[in-house]
């Protein structure tokens, strides 16, 4: 079953502005991760948050989590072309649970 | 630093025959995770071992389906009589540490097609 919904499912954006991104989940979480996916290419880690925490910040990436209103934002400032890419939560029921992914939202930087 | 290796990258099989898939994880981590990924969705878990030990297979599917992580060598997931319903993306994934809520090392998939 699927767990994490990514919003918008697509989006494109002029280079060097911000790009949001959505998650929204349907049960309690022990953390939720993003994930980043070039074409053809697996994925790459980018931030996990533990349902303990409200926000993190790596570099231009910005994470928050509202586990009252089950969701999360993936916020990427300053957006460069090689930004563009796939982008997934997962989410993890509890520490030794499977991960859930979404189905992502496909985020395009316009030059 | 190796990350996780996966081969082939392209594999194409006809339809009944057998389709295997190696993962060889990151030095040091024990653990392997498989998924399944079909265009423009998201990755579907099908199995998690640990060195000689399955630890949930709760998405693989029962039949023609089977996977191992021997003690030496890599990971195998192994299709039996491919379908075209098989053609997937599938990855492999490794962690240091136990349980599949933390971070997760990802290769670069193999791309099966089946004829």
């Amino acid at each position: 079953s699927q767990q994490g919904e990514e919003d918008p499912q697509a989006l494109s954006i002029q280079e060097g502005e911000n790009a949001t991104m959505n998650c929204s989940y349907k049960t309690s979480i022990n953390n939720l991760q993003w994930y980043r996916q070039n074409s053809g290419r697996g994925l790459v880690h980018l931030i996990l948050i533990r349902s303990n925490e409200r926000e993190k910040h790596s570099g231009r990436l910005r994470v928050t989590l509202d586990t009252s209103k089950k969701s999360s934002s993936l916020l990427i400032t300053a957006s460069r072309a090689a930004d563009t890419a796939s982008y997934f939560c997962a989410t993890a029921m509890n520490r030794d649970d499977k991960i859930i992914f979404g189905k992502g939202t496909r985020l395009h930087i316009l030059p | 630093n190796a990350g996780v290796m996966q081969n082939p990258r392209h594999l194409v099989r006809r339809r009944g025959q057998e389709a295997r898939l190696r993962c060889s994880p990151v030095k040091g981590h024990s653990h392997v995770y498989w998924y399944r990924q079909l265009p423009e969705e998201g990755l579907k878990f099908m199995v998690y071992l640990q060195k000689e030990n399955i630890i949930d297979e709760s998405g693989m599917p029962k039949e023609r389906f089977s996977a191992e992580f021997p003690k030496e060598g890599p990971s195998i997931l192994r299709i039996q009589q491919v379908v075209r319903g098989d053609s997937a993306a599938y990855f492999c994934a490794s962690s240091p540490i136990a349980g599949t809520g933390n971070e997760q090392f990802f290769g670069p998939g193999t791309r099966l097609t089946v004829l």
